[in-house]
């Protein structure tokens, strides 16, 4: 079974509107980190989150942890069309990394 | 290298045949991770490497999966006798000591036919 598990599985906004997505865990974690991957292959690192840090935030990303309900959510705030592509939460559980299925955005112009 | 080099980009192979991924982490990092990632879908943990010891090989689908890792820094997948369910994009990552993120090559997409 899945550690990480994002929802929603896929989501449609206007640009200019905030994209919230969010991700729920199993295990107790070291971190949590949230990746992009655009179409092809590469996943670039957004934003890691420390299981003791609560909020933090970089540039229109905010990224939220709460270690009680073992979940975590990511707002996009004034999306752009280039934001569109999958996201993805990683739960670092402190021996390997583990991805969860990803949010499918679609930002439309 | 500036960042994570994995090679071939593409391969093609039969059903049956062995096929050798390769992974060449950023320079200094001690974490290297496989994953694979079919159409759509997430990523699967294959492996992950401290150094040049593995802890978890739990994520490996079959025994025709093996890596290793020499010196600290590249690593290598195999896949003995490919089946056509094996057809993903494998990806591999590297972090500075683990624990932080994760930087990722482009990828291999492996097509078995």
């Amino acid at each position: 079974s899945q550690q990480g598990e994002e929802d929603p599985q896929a989501l449609s906004i206007q640009e200019g509107e905030n994209a919230t997505m969010n991700c729920s865990y199993k295990t107790s974690i070291n971190n949590l980190q949230w990746y992009r991957q655009n179409s092809g292959r590469g996943l670039v690192h957004l934003i890691l989150i420390r299981s003791n840090e609560r909020e933090k935030h970089s540039g229109r990303l905010r990224v939220t942890l709460d270690t009680s309900k073992k979940s975590s959510s990511l707002l996009i705030t004034a999306s752009r069309a280039a934001d569109t592509a999958s996201y993805f939460c990683a739960t670092d559980t402190y021996d390997k990394v583990i991805f969860g299925p990803g949010t499918s955005l679609s930002v439309i112009p | 290298g500036a960042g994570v080099s994995q090679s071939p980009s593409n391969k093609v192979t039969e059903k049956g045949k062995d096929v050798e991924l390769r992974c060449d982490p950023i320079s200094g990092h001690t974490a290297l991770y496989w994953y694979r990632q079919s159409l759509g879908q997430g990523l699967e943990f294959l492996i992950y490497f401290q150094g040049n010891s593995a802890p978890d090989k739990s994520g490996l689908p079959s025994d025709r999966f093996s890596a290793e890792r020499t010196g600290g820094s590249v690593s290598t997948l195999t896949i003995q006798r490919t089946q056509q369910e094996d057809s993903a994009v494998y990806l591999c990552a590297s972090s500075f000591q683990g624990n932080e993120e994760l930087f990722f090559g482009s990828g291999t997409q492996l097509s078995v036919l």
